[in-house]
């Protein structure tokens, strides 16, 4: 099955900084990419995805880069806020609104320093 | 989009009990989730479920779970006797209903097992 590996388990970076998660994945198979914030005690939220036709994707100061060739994508957060602080997961599967279920990684916990 | 309701938001249960969560979907989404978490851990797959039938189950879903949706609304997990290991959140979700396939989660339902 899927392996989803991600780094790094957490992140410090000065308020107003640019964070990045790195997360590699095992099956060629897989072609949905997404991306979820958690916040203590709160449900995941998907901030963004991607899908394996596309190479990067922008959502103001989010954006996700995605190389197929070496089965890694990464989460890119600029100018970073405190707001920002949570869990983030990257997750993998086969196909976003199918059957598959998603594949997570172990999260990496964000924290910015004011 | 709404998302899903689940109860209870807490359950407090004694070791060999059964146990069993809810979800309140729209009643127009097709594919229904259930995800567990371990406090401070990842997000794991359980049962993917489809037209009334599980489509896909994850080595954890071993023959204590169960799914269903008895009146064609609820949607519901329930676990037949319950071990320590099984404290965890347990988040319903579903797809956006599009071809796109985002997925959405419930607020969670925290299992206690004493």
């Amino acid at each position: 099955g899927e392996n989803v590996e991600q780094h790094p388990s957490t992140l410090s970076v000065q308020e107003g900084d640019s964070a990045v998660i790195k997360c590699t994945y095992s099956d060629s198979a897989s072609n949905y990419f997404p991306w979820y914030k958690q916040e203590l005690g709160k449900r995941p939220q998907l901030i963004i995805d991607i899908r394996s036709n596309v190479g990067e994707k922008k959502d103001q100061r989010i954006a996700v880069t995605l190389n197929k060739t070496a089965k890694h994508f990464s989460l890119h957060i600029t100018e970073t806020q405190p707001e920002d602080s949570a869990v983030y997961f990257c997750a993998a599967s086969r196909g976003g609104g199918g059957a598959d279920g998603l594949t997570f990684g172990k999260g990496t916990h964000l924290i910015i320093q004011p | 989009e709404p998302e899903v309701t689940q109860t209870p938001s807490h359950q407090v249960t004694q070791m060999g009990q059964e146990v069993i969560l809810r979800c309140v979907p729209i009643s127009n989404h097709l594919y229904f989730y259930w995800y567990r978490q371990i406090l401070g851990q990842k997000v794991e797959f359980l049962v993917s479920f489809y037209n009334n039938e599980i489509s896909e189950k994850s080595e954890i879903f071993d023959d204590q779970f169960s799914v269903e949706r008895p009146d064609g609304s609820n949607f519901t997990l329930k676990i037949r006797s319950t071990k320590l290991e099984d404290s965890a959140m347990y988040f319903c979700a579903r797809t956006s209903g599009a071809v796109t396939g985002e997925l959405f989660f419930g607020e969670g339902s925290r299992l206690t097992v004493l």
